[in-house]
């Protein structure tokens, strides 16, 4: 089963507004990452918190990891339209190398 | 760099028939994945290898088969394939999960069985 599941399925805003997701998760966790994919590409790495993080920040990207309530959320500033596409995140399942993926937020900004 | 090479791009086969859809990575990683993603499902893991040499089942092998040829290469079968396996196919390779290691992952291989 996927480990990640993320939440909306999908979200449609205006440019400049800033976008949430929200990824819960099942078992622990040693790391939690959030993937973009454009449509018909592979995906791409956005960025990584660890269990022992509680947020994290990249450019206008803001993550946040709750482990008691396992469940991540990926706040995106200041929104463009070149940021509509899918959003994933990943966690490890159980103690190996099987990564496991949400089944994404569709994300559309509107110019 | 190439990253993440997979081959081939599009491919339309008919039920029953076999096919092997091929992946390299240029980026000494020890770790490689085979995702299919379908609408609505996200990723879904078929097969990985955590080092050359090994190979473990993910969460929907069935149907198919892979082999590590070596550290680069990293191949996925299908030995007679089913509509059911219409989808995208997304190889991937991580220096090490465990070291907090990204996932890199190539184009895809759009599969569709008729």
């Amino acid at each position: 089963s996927q480990q990640g599941e993320e939440d909306p399925q999908a979200l449609s805003i205006q440019e400049g507004e800033n976008a949430t997701m929200n990824c819960s998760y099942k078992t622990s966790i040693n790391n939690l990452q959030w993937y973009r994919q454009n449509s018909g590409r592979g995906l791409v790495h956005l960025i990584l918190i660890r269990s022992n993080e509680r947020e994290k920040h990249s450019g206008r990207l803001r993550v946040t990891l709750d482990t008691s309530k396992k469940s991540s959320s990926l706040l995106i500033t200041a929104s463009r339209a070149a940021d509509t596409a899918s959003y994933f995140c990943a966690t490890l399942n159980g103690g190996n190398n099987d990564m496991r993926f949400g089944a994404g937020t569709r994300l559309t900004v509107k110019p | 760099n190439a990253g993440v090479t997979q081959t081939p791009k599009f491919q339309v086969l008919k039920t029953g028939q076999s096919m092997t859809l091929q992946c390299a990575q240029d980026m000494n990683h020890n770790s490689m994945y085979w995702y299919r993603q379908d609408p609505g499902m996200g990723l879904r893991l078929i097969y990985y290898s955590a080092s050359e040499g090994t190979t473990d089942k993910g969460e929907v092998p069935n149907g198919y088969n892979v082999s590590r040829l070596n550290k680069r290469e990293f191949s996925l079968r299908l030995e007679s394939a089913a509509p059911s396996q219409t989808s995208v196919y997304f190889c991937a390779s991580s220096g090490g999960l465990y070291s907090g290691n990204t996932i890199y992952f190539g184009e895809g291989s759009w599969l569709t069985v008729v």
